[in-house]
């Protein structure tokens, strides 16, 4: 299976900083990555697909990019809301694998 | 507005079967890939296995082929059912629907989660 590294695996930061998180694959995944975010005791929710697509309703200090084997997803100014677990998923091949998260708090 | 809503039993005794579904309201159900992970408590996301509209499965080598997916496309419905259950299996299970095309393959609407706990 395809292994998935995420890094941070936690961070503090304030409102208005901007946050970069990566995600690093075990091989070439082409574009095939999607990143969710989950807060506590909620289901995840789609961010971005096709690693750069930005999902529906989903604001636009939210950005993703990457492809092949090397991944960020970018918060421009974090907000509130943001303070949340970020989880990679690659969807090259099966099975679907996660990277370990990255936890936001706040600083 | 698409909902999922899963249910099954939240409790199970070593070696027993695990068993939920998921009912899908609003929207289609055909050309979508029905879906379910779970997490561990306090711990990171897992695939479990996806089953499409024709009943196509793909589920995760790690479960050991103790993974059934099945569907009911007349009730708008899937499950899994997860066999020989050990206090490993303890975790919150998600179903979702997942938008799978040739070089997509993304998960836009989730149930609310289930937190399945095994223990004698």
């Amino acid at each position: 299976a395809i292994q998935m590294t995420q890094s941070p695996s936690s961070l503090s930061a304030s409102v208005g900083d901007r946050v970069t998180i990566t995600c690093r694959a075990s091989q070439g995944i082409r574009d095939d990555l999607g990143w969710y975010q989950q807060k506590p005791g909620r289901a995840p929710k789609l961010l971005v697909y096709a690693a750069s697509t930005l999902h529906s309703g989903v604001p636009s200090r939210f950005s993703g990019s990457g492809s092949g084997t090397y991944f960020t997803l970018t918060i421009s100014s974090l907000q509130p809301e943001d303070f949340a677990t970020y989880y990679c998923l690659q969807d090259y091949t099966y099975p679907l694998t996660f990277g370990g998260g990255t936890k936001v708090e706040i600083k | 507005q698409v909902q999922l809503q899963q249910w099954g039993a939240g409790l199970l005794k070593p070696s027993e079967t695990l068993s939920l579904t998921c009912a899908v309201h609003g929207g289609s159900f055909s050309n979508y890939c029905w879906t379910w992970f779970r997490q561990p408590p306090g711990k990171g996301l897992e695939w479990i296995g996806e089953i499409n509209h024709s009943g196509k499965i793909n589920d995760n080598p790690s479960l050991k082929s103790r993974v059934t997916i099945s569907i009911d496309t007349s009730n708008n419905q899937f499950s899994l059912k997860l066999g020989s259950v050990t206090a490993a299996d303890t975790a919150v299970y998600y179903c979702a629907r997942g938008v799978c095309g040739w070089g997509t393959h993304y998960f836009d609407y989730w149930g609310q989660g289930i937190l399945v706990t095994v223990s004698s």
